[in-house]
């Protein structure tokens, strides 16, 4: 299986912060690297597919960089809303792998 | 608008069968370039991706959990099942299933699973 290590696995930041989460695989995965927010209780939702697009619906803030083993997620001004866990997704194996999540905690 | 709800038992006890059922609306399994995943999610631990199905019959596993999956679709009630064999305490988690749509990059076509279901708990406890 293809390893997904996300960094930091917690951060505390205050709204209006500008942050960034990163995702390292383990081997080349191009550009197949998805991300996922997620809230207490709720399921997942996508933010950015193929690395950099954003999913429709999704505001700008959340943008998306990188290919082979190492991605980013940017959130360039933070919303109360925005505190959530993030996870990336490889879509590149057969096998589809999750890195183990950054926590955005307020700060 | 596509939906998707998983439904199944709550409690189950080791050694038996988990059957899980993912009603979806808003699309067809029949669609070029659709399917649909299964993913679970121990309390308080990351997401795990277990298998999924695709329009054309392809269908995938989790290596390390593929003796005990078996995933299938029914198009007329558009529903995918979920079995998972022998369960144990450790398989205790919310199970998610996902719509997937194929997203074309210059990269090929790369997966993305959106929108998910609510999402059930299964407890694994005698």
């Amino acid at each position: 299986d293809i390893q997904m290590t996300q960094s930091p696995s917690s951060l505390s930041a205050s709204v209006g912060d500008r942050v960034t989460i990163t995702c390292r695989a383990s081997q080349t995965i191009s550009s197949y690297l998805n991300w996922y927010q997620q809230k207490p209780g709720k399921a997942p939702k996508l933010l950015i597919y193929a690395a950099s697009s954003l999913q429709s619906g999704v505001p700008s803030r959340f943008s998306g960089s990188g290919s082979g083993t190492d991605f980013t997620l940017t959130i360039s001004s933070l919303q109360p809303e925005d505190f959530a866990t993030y996870y990336c997704q490889q879509t590149y194996s057969i096998s589809i792998t999750f890195g183990q999540g950054t926590r955005l905690e307020i700060k | 608008q596509i939906t998707l709800k998983e439904s199944g038992p709550t409690l189950v006890k080791p050694t038996q069968t988990l059957t899980l059922t993912c009603t979806f609306s808003g699309f067809s399994l029949t669609t070029s370039g659709v399917g649909v995943g299964w993913f679970r999610q121990p309390p308080g631990m990351a997401l795990e991706w277990l298998a999924s199905i695709y329009w054309n019959g392809d269908k995938r596993y989790s290596p390390s959990l593929r003796s005990r999956l078996t995933i299938t679709n029914d198009t007329s009630k558009n529903q995918v099942v979920l079995t998972m064999t022998n369960m144990d305490p450790v398989d205790t988690a919310t199970y998610y299933c996902a719509h997937r749509h194929g997203a074309i990059t210059i990269s090929g076509v790369v997966d993305r699973f959106d929108p998910w279901g609510q999402g059930t708990l299964v407890t694994v406890s005698s």
